[in-house]
């Protein structure tokens, strides 16, 4: 089965500085990679996804990057906020007609420091 | 997300006591999940379901169980046959080829 991994487990910024959040994957077949930002106690929030037919997608200050290839891909925060500090995981899956099963990554626990 | 709703919020569960975790959606999703966090941890999918009336176990069935009578409900037992049932447990739900969104989620703890 797919085997994602996540690195690194903490990440400690200032504000204003960008964080970088990376991921491996192990099944390429994998076609989709989402990204979920958690707050404490709270549920899971997809923040920005990427299917496998992009290499790159911007929302904002947020960023993915996908190599199919090395298999990884990377979450991108420009200007850093307070607001930005929770987990963040990653996830892949490969999506069919019925819905995807998701593999997550361990987590990032992103603070940003004033 | 606002459609997909469970409870109980926060769930007691005695020694050898089975107990259900309610997960209720209204966004006509076909398919449903449920996953566990432990903390410091990702998530990890127990049970998915892609059809009403179908189901298919995750990496971490053991000790659980779970129905689809309906597209809108997919109720997860814990079993007493789970040793090691604490954990935040969370349901989630998706449109076919589209992203998964989660409900508030269910803590488990043991009496």
């Amino acid at each position: 089965g797919e085997n994602v991994e996540q690195h690194p487990s903490t990440l400690s910024v200032q504000e204003g500085d960008s964080a970088v959040i990376k991921c491996t994957y192990s099944d390429s077949a994998s076609n989709y990679f989402p990204w979920y930002k958690q707050e404490l106690g709270k549920r899971p929030q997809l923040i920005i996804d990427i299917r496998s037919n992009v290499g790159e997608k911007k929302d904002q200050r947020i960023a993915v990057t996908l190599n199919k290839t090395a298999k990884h891909f990377s979450l991108h925060i420009t200007e850093t906020q307070p607001e930005d500090s929770a987990v963040y995981f990653c996830a892949a899956s490969t999506i069919t007609g019925g819905g995807n099963k998701l593999t997550f990554g361990t987590g990032t626990q992103l603070k940003v420091e004033l | 997300d606002g459609g997909i709703t469970q409870s109980p919020k926060y769930l007691f569960r005695k020694e050898g006591q089975n107990v259900t975790l309610s997960c209720e959606q209204n966004l006509n999703h076909d398919a449903m999940y449920w996953y566990r966090q432990d903390p410091g941890q990702g998530l990890r999918l127990i049970y998915y379901s892609q059809i009403v009336n179908d189901f298919q176990k995750g990496d971490i069935a053991e000790g659980y169980s779970v129905s689809r009578e309906k597209k809108e409900s997919f109720p997860l037992t814990v079993t007493s046959a789970q040793k090691n049932p604490t954990a935040f447990y969370l349901c989630a739900s998706s449109l076919q080829l589209a992203p998964q969104h989660f409900g508030d989620g269910t803590r488990l703890s043991i009496l």
